[in-house]
């Protein structure tokens, strides 16, 4: 079965300085896809970012980018120069290949409260 | 339609009642997920529909939920018998398969039902 762990429930970080969102995951799958969602108060999800298992570069999309060891299992998202309207939940989620049903597992998200 | 069509976006049930949500996909779009979002939670999958192929229903909680999706598009998920713990928010996400790195088809999320089960 594969599983997604986000092991920060929240945190804050100061507008303008870079934060990083810490993402584990766990699969017997070799391929695989990464993706990370943004929730902001308003409820909507909002696609971030994705990172395929056999990518050789780590993601990267405008201030947002992905730390990707896969050795590691872990796909940390980077949030270069805050904004307060990064303000949200950050989901980390996984998709497998055939054996985990092509099915997205979601992480429990992490809170991040930008201060101005 | 543009994006993910969800409704009722707000919905008020009394306890025992059956309650049906309904989520219409992007176009063309063979993919479709139901998630469940408790108040301050992460997102619990529910059941997984992929063109023609048999739902994958691992995540329904109970016998009481079950979903169907007609003629390929439209989905409606039902809870019977509805209890205090169902209340939570219900999205709907769709996506396409056809692409060369399957991984990567990105899901888009609708808005949400919202359910309370007083």
């Amino acid at each position: 079965a594969q599983k997604i762990t986000q092991t920060q429930p929240g945190m804050f970080v100061q507008e303008k300085e870079a934060v990083t969102l810490d993402c584990t995951y766990d699969t017997s799958d070799p391929s695989y896809g990464l993706f990370w969602y943004k929730q902001p108060s308003s409820g909507e999800m909002i696609f971030l970012i994705y990172q395929g298992s056999y990518d050789q570069q780590n993601a990267t999309e405008g201030r947002y980018s992905l730390n990707f060891q896969k050795a590691r299992k872990s796909a940390n998202l980077v949030i270069s120069a805050s904004q307060l309207g990064d303000s949200a939940m950050y989901f980390c989620a996984m998709r497998g290949g055939k054996a985990a049903g092509n099915k997205l597992t979601f992480g429990g998200g992490t809170r991040v409260l930008v201060k101005p | 339609g543009a994006g993910v069509s969800q409704s009722p976006s707000n919905k008020v049930t009394e306890k025992g009642k059956d309650v049906e949500l309904r989520c219409d996909p992007i176009s063309g779009h063979t993919a479709l997920y139901w998630y469940r979002q408790s108040l301050g939670q992460g997102l619990e999958f529910l059941i997984y529909f992929q063109g023609n192929s048999a739902p994958d229903k691992s995540g329904l909680p109970s016998d009481r939920f079950s979903a169907e999706r007609t003629g390929g598009s439209v989905s409606t998920l039902t809870i019977q018998r509805t209890q205090q713990e169902d209340s939570a928010v219900y999205l709907c996400a769709s996506s396409f398969t056809g692409q060369a790195r399957p991984g990567a088809n990105v899901l888009t999320f609708g808005a949400g039902s919202r359910l309370t089960v007083l």
